[in-house]
């Protein structure tokens, strides 16, 4: 099974770095995903990591480190677009199958 | 169109009521994945399809909760005797290489299902 943790809610200002925070335990571990998610909208890929370190994407970064069971995304130059849900999602062993399976989601709420 | 759709868009139903929801995947993806998400909540996986292999249907919360996927495309999700806690938005995904490590999902716009 897996279990995954991420604060519920972030508040930043515009143009400032925030770090967005996923623990998790999963068992057969094979990579993580980071999704973004606006009110009412789908899911949309941001960013994977399977090694560890770091992955940088324009103004979104994804750290991994898999000895620890952490990650993190990191968005730099906060807009007001990027008020969003962020989901922390890993894939491994889940009810005898390989899959994704998506946390609760960090709700990022960016400020003037 | 190139993205996932969905259909209807919203729904409207009495409890009791069964109802079917609709998934086109990205043409030429393998697998299909259903996920529910309450409001406010995260995705709640329900079941899975890869090409011709049986599904994972881990995720159904009840029998009255089935789906089906009909000559590796199209899927119908269908939800009997529906209650007020099958109220949610169900959310549809495809992707190219499930199984892969680098297995990206593409998410449809969902459908907002109402029980009354």
């Amino acid at each position: 099974g897996q279990n995954i943790d991420q604060p519920t809610e972030m508040t930043a200002t515009e143009g400032a770095i925030v770090q967005i925070n996923c623990t998790y335990q999963t068992s057969g571990f094979n990579g993580l995903f980071w999704y973004q998610q606006h009110a009412g909208e789908a899911p949309t890929f941001l960013s994977y990591n399977v090694l560890d370190g770091l992955e940088e994407k324009g103004r979104f970064s994804s750290f991994l480190s898999r000895s620890k069971g952490y990650s993190y995304l990191l968005l730099k130059e906060l807009q007001m677009k990027d008020s969003a849900s962020y989901l922390c999602a890993p894939r491994g062993d889940s009810g005898g199958y390989q899959k994704v399976t998506f946390g609760t989601g960090t709700k990022l709420q960016v400020i003037p | 169109g190139a993205g996932v759709s969905q259909s209807p868009s919203n729904k409207v139903t009495e409890k009791g009521k069964d109802v079917e929801l609709r998934c086109d995947p990205i043409s030429g993806h393998t697998a299909l994945y259903w996920y529910r998400q309450s409001l406010g909540q995260g995705l709640e996986f329900l079941i899975y399809f890869q090409g011709n292999s049986a599904p994972d249907k881990s995720g159904l919360p009840s029998d009255r909760f089935s789906a089906e996927r009909t000559g590796g495309s199209v899927s119908t999700l269908t939800i009997q005797r529906t209650q007020q806690e099958d109220s949610a938005v169900y959310l549809c995904a495809s992707s190219s290489r499930q199984g892969e490590v680098r297995e990206t999902q593409y998410f449809g716009p969902g459908t907002r299902l109402l029980v009354l």
